[in-house]
């Protein structure tokens, strides 16, 4: 079975430019998480959708939003790109919304560089 | 692939020793707990999780301990191999909808 996969893989934006990464999580899970990971850093919360509804949303701007659609697949997305959006930005799923009811999945990231 | 970890603390380990790396977490309402394992170019891989109910859990070659008190999470490695070479992070969560906070990891080399 295919795990959580992301696309693109890399990308390279300019500062102002709009950005959208999308998400499929793993066949069955209803959850997919997005985090952010600058480098040298851990990874932050964005993000949670679960059942196509916003479940939680960390410590970022209004110009990041994200939406996940009735096949469980999620889409972030990041307007008026800043020098500072530049991470690796990864997808989580997992089969509930809940963190204590299982394990939570990653994706191998989308890459975004912001010139 | 590019570093995930450039400034980050750094365990170096002689192979077949083991090892043990530390976290210490900031939220004592945190009730659960997981250890990651991200390589080079690659999203962080789940090794073991514990609740907050529990004080050690063993899984394969890896042992977790929790101690409440002090806020602290350890990670230890059996017999470490250099495919342990990576840097891991561990992460909690107060309970909440897959909302986890990760430290800010340790890269583990393992040398022959």
């Amino acid at each position: 079975d295919a795990g959580v996969t992301q696309s693109p893989t890399h990308l390279i934006k300019t500062r102002g430019q709009h950005v959208t990464l999308r998400c499929s999580p793993i066949s069955g899970h209803k959850s997919v998480s997005w985090y952010q990971q600058v480098l040298g850093q851990g990874p932050q919360f964005i993000f949670q959708y679960y059942e196509k509804e916003e479940r939680g949303r960390g410590n970022f701007p209004d110009r990041f939003s994200a939406r996940q659609f009735p096949n469980y697949s999620s889409e972030l997305n990041v307007n008026a790109l800043l020098l500072g959006d530049s991470a690796l930005y990864l997808c989580a799923s997992s089969l509930e919304g809940r963190m204590n009811t299982g394990e939570l999945f990653f994706g191998e990231g989308s890459r975004l560089t912001v010139l | 692939g590019e570093s995930v970890g450039l400034h980050l603390p750094t365990l170096s380990v002689q192979e077949g020793d083991n090892s043990i790396i530390n976290c210490a977490y900031s939220n004592s309402a945190s009730d659960y707990f997981i250890w990651y394992k991200q390589e080079s170019g690659k999203g962080p891989q789940f090794i073991i999780d514990i609740r907050s109910n529990m004080d050690k859990r063993q899984g394969q070659r890896v042992t977790v301990l929790l101690n409440k008190t002090v806020k602290h999470l350890s990670l230890q490695i059996a017999a470490t191999q250099p495919g342990d070479s990576a840097v891991y992070f561990c992460a909690e969560s107060s309970g909440g909808y897959n909302k986890l906070i990760f430290g800010a990891g340790t890269r583990l080399a393992v040398h022959p």
